[in-house]
């Protein structure tokens, strides 16, 4: 059975902390995906990669940055918390060259709140 | 970056009901996928739709994507408790999905 996942399911942080969410992924999956979910928004993509080292920018990477050392496993990196970064994270995987034509498999998501 | 509109935003119908949930752009996708997020868990993928004018069925459920591959369409016949989510389209564009805005749907017994 396909899993993906997540370090956490909640996290409280405070305004300035430096802020680590990883996940990983036991499908041998080349891509992977960090998002943010908010109310009435969708889930607006973050950053993604499509292999080992390698990362891309989604569509709100200000303020996020990316690690990916091992195929298994996407960290999302908070280098100092802002209170508007308080979100549901989802994180996912799927394989394929061209990513968007493939299910994606998403994580259970971390809900952080930064005070 | 291009939007995928969903409406309506909530739903709130008796068992029973039938429903029918719309995503719009005004983008091309070559292909456009429906997902159902149920709480405390990430999406799960429902169908996928390909081609212009394309119709899927899942049971009670029935898919439709446009002619032009901009907009698409969930309809749900008979709704049953078990159908309570949050409903997403998503239109691929080559290395990524595009989300919509998501529709949440309540089902009463």
């Amino acid at each position: 059975d396909v899993k993906v996942t997540q370090s956490s399911r909640y996290l409280v942080k405070r305004t300035g902390e430096k802020v680590f969410l990883e996940c990983v992924q036991d499908m041998d999956h080349e891509n992977m995906f960090w998002y943010r979910q908010d109310p009435g928004l969708g889930l607006r993509l973050i950053y993604f990669s499509y292999d080992v080292k390698m990362k891309e920018k989604g569509d709100i990477p200000e303020g996020y940055s990316v690690s990916r050392e091992k195929k298994e496993r996407f960290s999302l990196i908070l280098e100092s918390a802002s209170t508007n970064q308080t979100s549901m994270y989802l994180c996912a995987s799927s394989w394929g060259f061209l990513a968007g034509y493939n299910e994606q498999f998403f994580g259970p998501g971390t809900r952080l709140t930064v005070l | 970056t291009q939007l995928l509109e969903q409406s309506p935003q909530f739903l709130s119908i008796q068992e029973g009901e039938n429903l029918t949930v719309y995503c719009n752009s005004s983008s091309v996708f070559s292909s456009l996928q429906w997902y159902r997020q149920e709480p405390g868990e990430g999406p799960v993928l429902l169908v996928t739709v390909v081609t212009g004018g394309e119709v899927k069925k899942l049971k009670r459920l029935t898919f439709q994507f446009g002619d032009a591959r901009k907009d698409s369409s969930l309809h749900i016949t008979a709704a049953q408790p078990g159908d309570t989510g949050l409903y997403l389209c998503a239109g691929a564009k080559s290395d990524k999905l595009i989300f919509g805005t998501g529709t949440r749907l309540q089902v009463f017994p």
